[in-house]
């Protein structure tokens, strides 16, 4: 299964430090997404990216979050200087770019994604 | 400003009936709507979309109804199945192929 696959899937820090999750998207994907999910909201879109260009980020990545693409394929998303109110799901997704043969339905393909919680 | 919501926080049926799930949007750009749905500690998988030219899309049990005129999408599950109870979220898509979620609406599936 060649999926999206996030790490880690949890991590558990103290406010005040950095943490970085990985993406890992589908190899034929060039978008790849980041959004943040907190209990009982739907996912909120945070950044994305075509190729390794970052086309688009949200309000709600403050100066503290940054994410790369550098050669296009795998994404980190960095957070530094954790706050309690970061504690969330953050979740990855691909998708195939417009120059994809296959009919684009709007799908992103979401992974497991990577719990943090700020103590 | 949320332009994608989802009034019913829960929803509670018998096996076998039909869930009905209901979503609302404002943005009249939006082209593509999306179901998802998610069980605890995974992401989100992709159930079914409709494009905004269409008002009906079908995939076996699952049906998407899309009513432009009233901005508002449904998802109906026929006949309703334990394995269903799951957390379902709908979405939009506008021109730069970024997903809008709703809050998403519990369905509990009862035997």
């Amino acid at each position: 299964d060649t999926g999206v696959s996030q790490d880690p899937r949890h991590k558990i820090t103290k406010r005040g430090q950095n943490v970085t999750f990985r993406c890992d998207p589908i190899s034929e994907h060039n978008r790849l997404y980041w959004y943040r999910q907190t209990l009982g909201q739907g996912p909120e879109f945070l950044t994305y990216f075509q190729n390794e260009a970052q086309l688009e980020k949200s309000r709600l990545l403050s100066d503290r979050f940054s994410a790369e693409r550098p050669k296009g394929s795998f994404s980190t998303l960095e957070i530094q200087r954790t706050e309690q109110g970061d504690s969330a799901m953050y979740l990855c997704a691909s998708s195939p770019g417009t120059t994809s043969k296959k009919r684009n339905t709007g799908e992103l393909f979401f992974g497991e994604g990577s719990r943090l919680t700020v103590l | 400003d949320q332009q994608v919501k989802q009034n019913s926080p829960s929803l509670s049926v018998q096996e076998g009936r039909i869930s009905i799930l209901n979503c609302d949007y404002t943005n009249s750009m939006f082209d593509y709507f999306l179901w998802y749905k998610k069980y605890p500690a995974e992401g989100p998988t992709f159930l079914i979309s409709i494009s905004s030219i269409k008002d009906k899309n079908e995939d076996g049990r699952f049906t998407v109804f899309l009513n432009k005129s009233a901005k508002h999408l449904s998802l109906h599950i026929v006949p309703s199945q334990p394995g269903d109870s799951a957390v379902y979220f709908c979405a939009a898509r506008n021109a730069g192929n970024m997903l809008t979620f709703g809050g998403g609406t519990r369905l509990m599936v009862k035997p």
